[in-house]
């Protein structure tokens, strides 16, 4: 079985610039996370995907980061423009369903560096 | 509203040595708790997960958690370490019912020779 796929694995941009990170989740999966890493910290959740629709965005900074997930398949986050501080890494991760003790699984993440 | 903390944000341990990672959480409500590992560069690998059936959780890696209640605990155990335990270590808790995790901070274990 094919894991959660990310890309790309690494990105460094300027300040201002905008970025664009993709993700496949596991075939099959209703639910899509987004989860920032910053270093030294555990992750924590932007957005969150029920098929293509949003269960929990509270935690995006919506005045640049934006998430879509078209057709309950691959999603896009977007960071326009970015600041230093969102130099991070970026997990997906993806879940059978949101009830119970289903099991998020994780891809390799997308390491940004904003100088 | 949920929360874990992890105690210690480093543990250093020589090979063949007990590990134990410590971790807390608060949560109204029968909590959803998990352990999951990173290695340098790799996403989240989920280690075990407490499933209300047992206070032991066995999981990979020879990896075990003991679910106290009553100390709110869920601390990560290995009777013996080995060099490929060193990674970064999560406690998580899912939060209400989108299926969220709220995860600690993190503790970095170190192996030694």
């Amino acid at each position: 079985e094919a894991g959660v796929a990310q890309s790309p694995r690494y990105k460094i941009i300027e300040k201002r610039q905008s970025v664009a990170f993709w993700c496949n989740p596991i075939s099959g999966h209703a639910t899509l996370y987004w989860y920032q890493q910053i270093l030294g910290q555990g992750p924590k959740l932007l957005i969150q995907f029920q098929n293509n629709g949003v269960v929990d965005d509270s935690q995006l900074p919506k005045d640049r980061f934006s998430a879509e997930r078209l057709k309950g398949v691959d999603s896009t986050l977007k960071i326009q423009p970015a600041k230093l501080e969102d130099s991070a890494v970026y997990l997906c991760a993806s879940s059978e369903r949101t009830s119970g003790y289903n099991e998020q699984f994780f891809g390799p993440g997308t390491r940004l560096t904003v100088l | 509203a949920q929360s874990v903390t992890q105690l210690g944000s480093h543990v250093s341990v020589s090979e063949g040595a007990l590990v134990l990672l410590r971790c807390n959480y608060s949560s109204s409500v029968p909590p959803y708790l998990f352990w999951y590992v990173q290695y340098p560069n790799q996403g989240l690998q989920l280690l075990l997960k407490y499933t209300s059936a047992a206070t032991l959780v066995k999981g990979i890696n020879g990896f075990e958690a003991e679910f106290k209640k009553s100390e709110t605990s869920f601390h990560l155990t290995k009777p013996s370490a080995h060099m490929s335990d060193a990674a970064e270590y999560f406690c998580a808790v899912k939060s209400g019912n989108t299926g969220k995790l709220i995860f600690g901070q993190g503790t970095t274990l170190q192996v030694k020779p």
